[in-house]
Order: C-alpha cells, then structure tokens, then sequence
C-alpha cells in the first residue's frame, strides 16, 4: 500500500494567487482529515469527510479556504486568494471508521506552502 | 478545548537512556494515540490506547492511561538516537470519535 499520498510536496506562491492541495487517501479508508501545522498553532484540524461528505469544517479559517471530496480516493484543498499568513505545511489524513473508535489515522508526507 | 499537552516541551537525553513524556487532556475521550514526526516528515502512529485500558506496551514503548487524571504518559526504553524527533498525543471526544485533538508535542533529542 503506497499509504496517504499527498501533492505537491512543496508550493510556493505569491500572494493573491489560488493554491490548490491534493491528496490520495489509503484504499478502503472512509475518512479524510485535512489538517494544518505552524509553530505558533501546532496541529490544526481544518475539515473532515466521512463516505466523501463534510461533516466538520469548523476548523476552517476563513472563507478563502475550500475543500472537496468528488470520490473516495480523491480531495483537495483550495486556497484563494492565498495570502502569507497561510505559510504551514498541510497534512491529510486518512482512516477506516467502520471499525468505529478504535482504528488509527494514517498521515500522509505533508505539502509545505510558502505564500510570499 | 479539548487539546492534548504535553509536557516536557523539550527532552534531551543520551542514548541508552529512558525518555518519558506525559499528556494531560481535559474532557471523556474514547481513546488517546501517540505520533512521533520525524523533522520535515508526516506524522507516524505509534501506539493507540482504549479508556478502558491502562498499560499498553508497544517493542520498546510503553504507554499509561489514567482517566481519572486525564493523563497519559509514554516511555521509550532504551532510547536510540533514531528516536529523535518530536511526539504527539491526539485525543478525541466522547461524543465523536472522529474529530482528534493534537497536543504542541515533545521534542525529543537522543544524543549519540
């Protein structure tokens, strides 16, 4: 199993410009996690998909930022317009919950933005 | 919030040694993991312990629960130098095991 597959690794923009993240969950795994990591938050969770629906995107920071699951081994998270305060690296995650409570989440390797 | 700390912030211990790390959370969980991230890398799942557990071993990682105290603790015996990096406890609610809440983490360093 090639694991959570992320795209690009690293982006760097200038500010005003869309920036969209990719990201391939593990095969069979019913739920998708986004989260960003700065130094001064930590990890954050953005939004989750449970079955390719949204069910909390309450950690979403402001408009400018979306997420879509059009099918099960497919996301992406889009920022527009960026601006240079979303310089973080981006994870997403992947999980089986049919197993309910009890099963672990798998992170992919990370896309590093640097919106200058 | 329901955020995981742990606490040291920072450890630097020499090889061979034990590096422990605690996490305090503060409401009912289902379950707490523990991550380590290796620098400039995504996060690795470690070990995941159940409410209804107290000790959980893992090779050379042995994790505590303590509902009671809402705190966890995780021991690395032994400790390697690839064991440098940083360590994550994540915590979900009661109510929703799928939202996890990730502490600021432990930087570990294991010198040579």
């Amino acid at each position: 199993d090639a694991g959570v597959i992320q795209s690009p690794r690293h982006e760097v923009t200038e500010m005003g410009q869309e920036v969209t993240l990719r990201c391939k969950p593990i095969s069979g795994h019913n739920s998708l996690f986004w989260y960003r990591q700065t130094m001064m938050r930590g990890l954050e969770l953005l939004i989750y998909f449970n079955n390719n629906v949204p069910i909390d995107d309450s950690g979403m920071p402001e408009d400018r930022f979306s997420a879509k699951m059009p099918n099960a081994s497919f996301s992406t998270l889009k920022i527009q317009p960026s601006e240079p305060r979303d310089s973080a690296v981006y994870f997403c995650a992947s999980r089986r919950t049919s197993g309910g409570a009890y099963n672990e989440q798998f992170f992919g390797p990370g896309t590093r933005l640097t919106v200058l | 919030s329901q955020q995981g700390e742990e606490d040291p912030q920072a450890l630097s211990i020499q090889e061979g040694e034990n590096a422990t790390m605690n996490c305090s959370y503060k409401t009912s969980i289902n379950n707490l993991q523990w991550y380590r991230q290796n620098s400039g890398r995504g996060l690795v799942h470690l070990i995941l312990i159940r409410s209804n557990e107290r000790e959980k071993h893992s090779g050379r990682l042995r994790v505590t629960l303590d509902t009671s105290k809402k705190s966890s603790s995780l021991l690395i015996t032994a400790s390697r130098a690839a064991d440098t990096a940083s360590y994550f406890c994540a915590t979900d609610a009661k109510d929703n095991f799928n939202k996890f809440y990730f502490g600021s983490g432990t930087k570990l360093n294991v010198k040579p």
